[in-house]
C-alpha cells in the first residue's frame, strides 16, 4: 500500500527532553511537510523540504529541528527549546503532478507530562 | 497578504440539510484551492479543488463554489449526513510555491440525525 506513515501514534515525554517523530512515505514525492495542530488553530507549518538534503522553515520552526536525508524520510525533532510542545503533528507529503495536492499521514499525538 | 480566513469556526446542521462554509483570501496569486476533510484523530484528506477558471465544481455532494472577484470561495454539502461530522479546512496555495499550502483555521461540522 502507498502512503505516508507517522510513528509512534502517542507520545509521552517529560519536559526539558528532546524527542523525534518520525514520517516515511512510499509516495516517491519529493516534496514533505510538518504541521502542528492545536484545537481551534488550523494547520500551523514547521519546516517543509522540496528536495533531499534541502529543508526550509515553516510560520513556527523555533524549538524544532528536521532533516532530509532520505526521499522517503523527513524525522522533526521536537527540542526542549519548544516551550509548548503538546500537540497533533502531522505530516504530509506532494509531489509533481498531484495538483499541490498534499497526502497527510495519520497524525503523533506528542504530550508533555 | 498570505492568510485565508475561514468562518464560520462551527456549524450545526441537520440532517438532509445544506452545510455551506466560506472562505477568503487577499492573495490574488493563489491559483490552487483544496477543501480537506479531518475526522477526530486522524490525518486530514482531500475532499475536492478548483483552479480560479472555473467558478464551481461538484463532486457528488460537495460542491466548490468560486467567486474570483470577491476573492471567496465556500464549500457546499448537500443532503448532510451524519458521516459528514468532521472538521473542514479551506486551503490555498500557489503553483510557483512548490505545494506549500495555506490553511483556514477549519470549521468543526455536526450533523444531527
Amino acid at each position: 500500500d502507498g502512503g505516508i506513515t507517522q510513528s509512534p501514534k502517542y507520545l509521552f515525554r517529560k519536559e526539558g527532553q528532546n524527542v523525534t517523530l518520525s514520517c516515511e512515505q512510499n509516495l516517491n514525492h519529493d516534496a514533505m511537510y510538518w504541521y502542528r495542530q492545536d484545537p481551534g488553530q488550523g494547520l500551523r507549518l514547521i519546516y517543509y523540504s522540496q528536495i533531499v538534503n534541502d529543508f526550509q522553515k515553516g510560520d513556527i520552526a523555533e524549538g524544532y529541528s528536521v532533516s532530509r536525508e532520505k526521499k522517503e524520510s523527513f524525522p522533526l525533532t521536537v527540542t526542549s527549546a519548544q516551550k509548548n510542545p503538546t500537540a497533533f503533528y502531522l505530516c504530509a507529503s506532494n509531489g509533481q503532478g498531484t495538483m499541490n495536492t498534499q497526502y497527510f499521514g495519520p497524525g503523533t499525538r506528542l504530550t508533555v507530562l | 497578504q498570505q492568510q485565508v480566513k475561514q468562518s464560520p469556526q462551527s456549524l450545526i446542521v441537520q440532517k438532509g440539510g445544506i452545510s455551506i462554509i466560506n472562505c477568503a483570501y487577499e492573495n490574488t496569486a493563489f491559483d490552487y484551492f483544496p477543501w480537506y476533510q479531518q475526522f477526530p484523530g486522524k490525518g486530514p484528506a482531500l475532499l475536492i479543488a478548483i483552479r480560479p477558471d472555473v467558478s464551481e465544481k461538484k463532486e457528488g455532494r460537495f460542491t466548490i463554489s468560486f467567486n474570483k472577484s470577491a476573492k471567496q470561495f465556500s464549500l457546499h454539502i448537500m443532503d448532510s449526513q451524519p458521516g459528514d461530522s468532521a472538521t473542514y479546512f479551506c486551503a490555498a496555495s500557489r503553483d510557483n510555491q512548490g505545494g506549500k499550502l495555506i490553511f483556514g483555521q477549519g470549521t468543526e461540522l455536526s450533523v444531527k440525525p
